[in-house]
Protein backbone atom coordinates (compact mmCIF):
# COMPACT_ATOMS: atom_id res chain seq x y z
CA UNK A 1 0.00 0.00 0.00
CA UNK A 2 1.62 3.47 -0.50
CA UNK A 3 -0.13 6.99 0.63
CA UNK A 4 1.01 10.31 0.86
CA UNK A 5 0.61 13.53 3.26
CA UNK A 6 0.82 16.81 2.86
CA UNK A 7 1.33 18.52 5.94
CA UNK A 8 -0.29 21.84 5.43
CA UNK A 9 -3.42 22.53 3.23
CA UNK A 10 -2.52 26.32 2.48
CA UNK A 11 0.92 27.92 2.89
CA UNK A 12 0.99 31.56 2.98
CA UNK A 13 4.72 33.32 2.04
CA UNK A 14 5.67 37.44 0.91
CA UNK A 15 7.11 37.61 -2.49
CA UNK A 16 10.48 37.18 -2.02
CA UNK A 17 10.74 34.83 1.26
CA UNK A 18 11.50 31.12 0.45
CA UNK A 19 8.79 28.79 0.08
CA UNK A 20 9.00 25.04 1.92
CA UNK A 21 5.87 22.61 1.16
CA UNK A 22 5.31 19.66 3.05
CA UNK A 23 5.23 15.98 2.07
CA UNK A 24 5.22 12.60 3.52
CA UNK A 25 4.46 9.33 1.94
CA UNK A 26 4.19 5.78 2.78
CA UNK A 27 5.68 3.12 0.21
CA UNK A 28 6.27 -0.63 0.73
CA UNK A 29 8.10 0.01 -2.93
CA UNK A 30 11.08 2.29 -3.29
CA UNK A 31 8.50 4.45 -4.81
CA UNK A 32 8.66 7.28 -7.80
CA UNK A 33 7.88 10.73 -6.31
CA UNK A 34 6.28 13.61 -8.39
CA UNK A 35 5.14 17.28 -7.59
CA UNK A 36 2.68 18.87 -9.44
CA UNK A 37 1.16 22.40 -10.37
CA UNK A 38 -2.23 23.61 -10.83
CA UNK A 39 -2.78 27.21 -11.87
CA UNK A 40 -6.87 28.19 -11.61
CA UNK A 41 -8.50 26.95 -14.17
CA UNK A 42 -5.60 25.38 -15.66
CA UNK A 43 -4.48 21.63 -15.83
CA UNK A 44 -1.68 19.72 -13.77
CA UNK A 45 1.79 20.49 -14.76
CA UNK A 46 4.77 18.38 -13.71
CA UNK A 47 7.52 20.39 -11.71
CA UNK A 48 9.96 17.60 -10.81
CA UNK A 49 10.42 13.80 -9.98
CA UNK A 50 12.52 11.52 -8.05
CA UNK A 51 13.26 8.11 -9.59
CA UNK A 52 15.74 7.10 -7.19
CA UNK A 53 18.78 8.98 -9.29
CA UNK A 54 20.21 12.14 -7.42
CA UNK A 55 18.14 12.46 -3.63
CA UNK A 56 18.02 16.22 -4.79
CA UNK A 57 15.94 16.96 -7.71
CA UNK A 58 15.63 20.29 -9.42
CA UNK A 59 12.50 21.46 -11.15
CA UNK A 60 11.40 24.01 -13.24
CA UNK A 61 10.30 27.49 -12.66
CA UNK A 62 13.45 27.14 -9.80
CA UNK A 63 11.51 24.76 -7.63
CA UNK A 64 13.34 21.57 -6.11
CA UNK A 65 12.74 19.03 -3.72
CA UNK A 66 15.19 16.35 -1.52
CA UNK A 67 14.18 12.80 -0.92
CA UNK A 68 15.43 11.67 2.27
CA UNK A 69 14.37 8.06 2.59
CA UNK A 70 15.49 8.16 6.41
CA UNK A 71 12.30 10.67 7.01
CA UNK A 72 10.13 9.36 4.07
CA UNK A 73 10.18 13.28 3.03
CA UNK A 74 9.93 14.98 -0.24
CA UNK A 75 9.53 18.56 0.49
CA UNK A 76 9.35 20.93 -1.71
CA UNK A 77 11.29 24.15 -1.84
CA UNK A 78 12.01 27.61 -3.84
CA UNK A 79 14.75 30.39 -2.34
CA UNK A 80 12.58 33.21 -3.58
CA UNK A 81 8.49 33.02 -4.25
CA UNK A 82 7.27 34.94 -7.13
CA UNK A 83 3.28 36.07 -7.55
CA UNK A 84 3.00 34.01 -10.22
CA UNK A 85 3.92 30.63 -7.92
CA UNK A 86 0.92 31.13 -6.53
CA UNK A 87 -1.33 27.82 -6.98
CA UNK A 88 -2.15 24.38 -5.99
CA UNK A 89 0.53 21.79 -5.50
CA UNK A 90 0.64 18.27 -5.45
CA UNK A 91 3.19 15.76 -4.36
CA UNK A 92 2.40 12.17 -5.26
CA UNK A 93 3.77 8.72 -5.17
CA UNK A 94 3.91 5.83 -7.30
CA UNK A 95 3.47 2.23 -6.84
CA UNK A 96 4.72 1.06 -10.55
CA UNK A 97 2.13 2.97 -12.43
CA UNK A 98 -0.26 3.70 -10.21
CA UNK A 99 0.03 7.11 -8.98
CA UNK A 100 -1.26 7.88 -5.23
CA UNK A 101 -2.11 12.01 -4.96
CA UNK A 102 -2.28 14.40 -1.87
CA UNK A 103 -4.91 16.37 -0.81
CA UNK A 104 -2.62 19.35 -2.21
CA UNK A 105 -1.37 22.50 -0.71
CA UNK A 106 -1.93 25.75 -1.23
CA UNK A 107 0.38 28.09 -1.91
CA UNK A 108 -0.54 32.12 -1.61
CA UNK A 109 2.19 34.45 -2.38
CA UNK A 110 1.40 38.50 -0.69
CA UNK A 111 2.71 41.06 -2.79
CA UNK B 1 1.62 21.07 -30.44
CA UNK B 2 -1.97 20.51 -29.30
CA UNK B 3 -2.12 19.05 -26.00
CA UNK B 4 -4.29 16.69 -23.99
CA UNK B 5 -7.97 17.18 -24.53
CA UNK B 6 -11.39 16.56 -23.05
CA UNK B 7 -15.15 17.07 -24.23
CA UNK B 8 -17.28 18.30 -22.59
CA UNK B 9 -15.99 20.58 -20.55
CA UNK B 10 -19.05 20.78 -18.41
CA UNK B 11 -21.66 18.38 -18.35
CA UNK B 12 -24.94 18.56 -16.24
CA UNK B 13 -27.32 15.55 -16.03
CA UNK B 14 -30.09 14.43 -14.01
CA UNK B 15 -29.79 11.56 -11.49
CA UNK B 16 -30.36 7.87 -13.59
CA UNK B 17 -29.19 8.69 -16.97
CA UNK B 18 -25.79 7.84 -18.58
CA UNK B 19 -23.16 10.22 -19.70
CA UNK B 20 -20.14 9.45 -21.82
CA UNK B 21 -16.89 11.16 -21.19
CA UNK B 22 -14.40 11.78 -24.22
CA UNK B 23 -10.38 12.18 -23.36
CA UNK B 24 -8.16 12.53 -26.88
CA UNK B 25 -4.61 12.02 -25.34
CA UNK B 26 -1.04 13.56 -27.15
CA UNK B 27 -0.77 11.84 -30.35
CA UNK B 28 1.48 8.86 -30.14
CA UNK B 29 1.36 8.65 -26.38
CA UNK B 30 1.10 5.10 -24.72
CA UNK B 31 -0.22 5.46 -21.97
CA UNK B 32 -3.40 7.27 -20.93
CA UNK B 33 -4.72 8.01 -17.29
CA UNK B 34 -8.31 8.23 -16.02
CA UNK B 35 -8.93 9.97 -12.65
CA UNK B 36 -11.75 12.32 -10.43
CA UNK B 37 -11.21 15.35 -8.35
CA UNK B 38 -13.50 16.11 -5.67
CA UNK B 39 -13.15 19.77 -4.91
CA UNK B 40 -10.68 20.38 -2.28
CA UNK B 41 -9.04 16.75 -3.15
CA UNK B 42 -6.13 15.32 -5.05
CA UNK B 43 -7.32 13.21 -8.24
CA UNK B 44 -7.69 10.01 -7.41
CA UNK B 45 -6.53 6.86 -10.08
CA UNK B 46 -9.47 5.11 -11.69
CA UNK B 47 -8.44 3.54 -14.33
CA UNK B 48 -5.64 3.46 -17.18
CA UNK B 49 -4.53 1.85 -20.44
CA UNK B 50 -1.64 0.90 -22.42
CA UNK B 51 -2.08 1.50 -26.08
CA UNK B 52 -5.47 -0.18 -26.32
CA UNK B 53 -5.32 -2.98 -23.21
CA UNK B 54 -6.60 -1.71 -19.86
CA UNK B 55 -3.86 -2.59 -17.69
CA UNK B 56 -5.39 -2.00 -14.08
CA UNK B 57 -8.85 -0.54 -13.14
CA UNK B 58 -8.66 -1.14 -9.63
CA UNK B 59 -9.50 2.59 -9.23
CA UNK B 60 -12.65 2.35 -10.73
CA UNK B 61 -15.64 2.85 -7.35
CA UNK B 62 -18.34 0.58 -9.12
CA UNK B 63 -19.69 -1.46 -12.42
CA UNK B 64 -21.62 1.64 -13.31
CA UNK B 65 -18.37 3.32 -14.36
CA UNK B 66 -16.56 1.45 -17.47
CA UNK B 67 -13.96 3.06 -20.05
CA UNK B 68 -12.16 2.00 -23.29
CA UNK B 69 -9.79 2.55 -25.65
CA UNK B 70 -10.57 0.81 -28.74
CA UNK B 71 -7.64 2.10 -31.09
CA UNK B 72 -5.31 2.95 -28.57
CA UNK B 73 -6.36 6.79 -28.88
CA UNK B 74 -8.89 8.61 -28.33
CA UNK B 75 -10.75 6.87 -24.67
CA UNK B 76 -14.11 7.48 -23.06
CA UNK B 77 -15.33 6.65 -19.53
CA UNK B 78 -18.67 6.35 -19.02
CA UNK B 79 -20.94 6.48 -16.01
CA UNK B 80 -24.40 4.50 -16.16
CA UNK B 81 -27.28 5.73 -14.21
CA UNK B 82 -25.43 8.35 -12.50
CA UNK B 83 -25.79 9.65 -9.27
CA UNK B 84 -25.49 12.90 -7.34
CA UNK B 85 -21.96 11.28 -5.88
CA UNK B 86 -20.39 10.90 -9.04
CA UNK B 87 -20.58 15.23 -9.20
CA UNK B 88 -16.99 15.86 -9.73
CA UNK B 89 -14.08 17.00 -12.17
CA UNK B 90 -12.99 14.12 -14.37
CA UNK B 91 -9.70 14.64 -15.24
CA UNK B 92 -7.43 12.82 -18.08
CA UNK B 93 -3.30 12.18 -18.89
CA UNK B 94 -1.49 10.62 -21.04
CA UNK B 95 1.97 9.75 -20.85
CA UNK B 96 4.74 8.54 -23.70
CA UNK B 97 6.35 4.73 -23.21
CA UNK B 98 9.25 5.13 -20.04
CA UNK B 99 12.82 4.16 -21.31
CA UNK B 100 13.67 3.70 -17.21
CA UNK B 101 10.39 1.10 -16.79
CA UNK B 102 8.96 3.46 -14.48
CA UNK B 103 6.52 6.06 -14.59
CA UNK B 104 6.80 8.86 -16.88
CA UNK B 105 5.27 12.46 -17.02
CA UNK B 106 1.88 12.77 -17.37
CA UNK B 107 -0.16 15.58 -19.18
CA UNK B 108 -3.30 16.18 -18.19
CA UNK B 109 -6.29 17.81 -19.78
CA UNK B 110 -8.16 20.40 -18.33
CA UNK B 111 -11.11 18.07 -17.29
CA UNK B 112 -14.73 17.89 -17.59
CA UNK B 113 -16.95 19.11 -14.38
CA UNK B 114 -19.51 17.06 -13.84
CA UNK B 115 -22.82 17.74 -12.14
CA UNK B 116 -25.52 14.88 -12.09
CA UNK B 117 -29.03 17.23 -10.66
Amino acid sequence: AQSVTQLDSHVSVSEGTPVLLRCNYSSSYSPSLFWYVQHPNKGLQLLLKYTSAATLVKGINGFEAEFKKSETSFHLTKPSAHMSDAAEYFCVVSRGYIPTFGRGTSLIVHP
Amino acid sequence: GAGVSQSPRYKVTKRGQDVALRCDPISGHVSLYWYRQALGQGPEFLTYFNYEAQQDKSGLPNDRFSAERPEGSISTLTIQRTEQRDSAMYRCASSASSSSGGPNEQFFGPGTRLTVL
